[in-house]
């Protein structure tokens, strides 16, 4: 499977942008970038996902590099609600595992008043 | 609250004692999965079912764990004899599987296992 390379940990002051890199040079062509959040004692939860074309949704901004080597994720204006982990996965087409996803450490995100 | 329900929240044992736990998946949703986090780390994945077909386990699921799904609907998950080794939490996740790996997953709380 490809890999992910995410910083261990980040900081952001609240209601300031937050752009979350995730590294991922192994990516193949069929491969699609998510994002997954982990709020404290809850259960993961779904950010974004994309394949090519930059993404919105109402949590937040995927921005993908033109290689597909590397993404963004972009919190617009953090709150003290998005402190959490944010784990980027890649997903294949293949279907072993029935696309079970592979989390790996993800970064800490740590929002400041 | 995703929809997916998970039971009990919290498990204390003492190591050598079976433990079951109970996962209740959104009702349309006929793709289940159980993962299993312990600290400072993501969570892995240990088993999934399509409907009531367990159809992949991955390593890290020994002979001591058994999981099913009766039904296609709820999934209980038992570790027999259980080791400290064995605390965690486990979590499970639905998902439709038509959509392959353009449909997300939704997880439940968890159960936090602590053996002692």
């Amino acid at each position: 499977d490809a890999k992910t390379t995410q910083p261990n940990s980040m900081e952001s002051n609240e209601e300031e942008p937050v752009h979350l890199p995730c590294n991922h040079s192994t990516i193949s062509g069929t491969d699609y970038i998510h994002w997954y959040r982990q709020l404290p004692s809850q259960g993961p939860e779904y950010v974004i996902h994309g394949l090519t074309s930059n993404v919105n949704n109402r949590m937040a901004s995927l921005a993908i590099a033109e290689d597909r080597k590397s993404s963004t994720l972009i919190l617009h204006r953090a709150t003290l609600r998005d402190a959490a982990v944010y784990y980027c996965i890649l997903r294949g087409t293949n279907s072993n595992s029935g696309y079970a996803l592979n989390f790996g450490k993800g970064t800490s995100l740590l929002v400041t008043p | 609250d995703t929809g997916v329900s998970q039971d009990p929240r919290h498990k204390i044992t003492k190591r050598g004692q079976n433990v079951t736990f109970r996962c209740d998946p959104i009702s349309e949703h006929n793709r289940l999965y159980w993962y299993r986090q312990t600290l400072g780390q993501g969570p892995e994945f240990l088993t999934y079912f399509q409907n009531e077909a367990q159809l992949e386990k991955s390593r890290l699921l020994s002979d001591r764990f058994s999981a099913e799904r009766p039904k296609g609907s709820f999934s209980t998950l038992e570790i027999q004899r259980t080791e400290q080794g064995d605390s965690a939490m486990y979590l499970c996740a639905s998902s439709l599987a038509e959509l392959g790996p353009l449909y997300e997953q939704y997880f439940g709380p968890g159960t936090r296992l602590t053996v002692t």
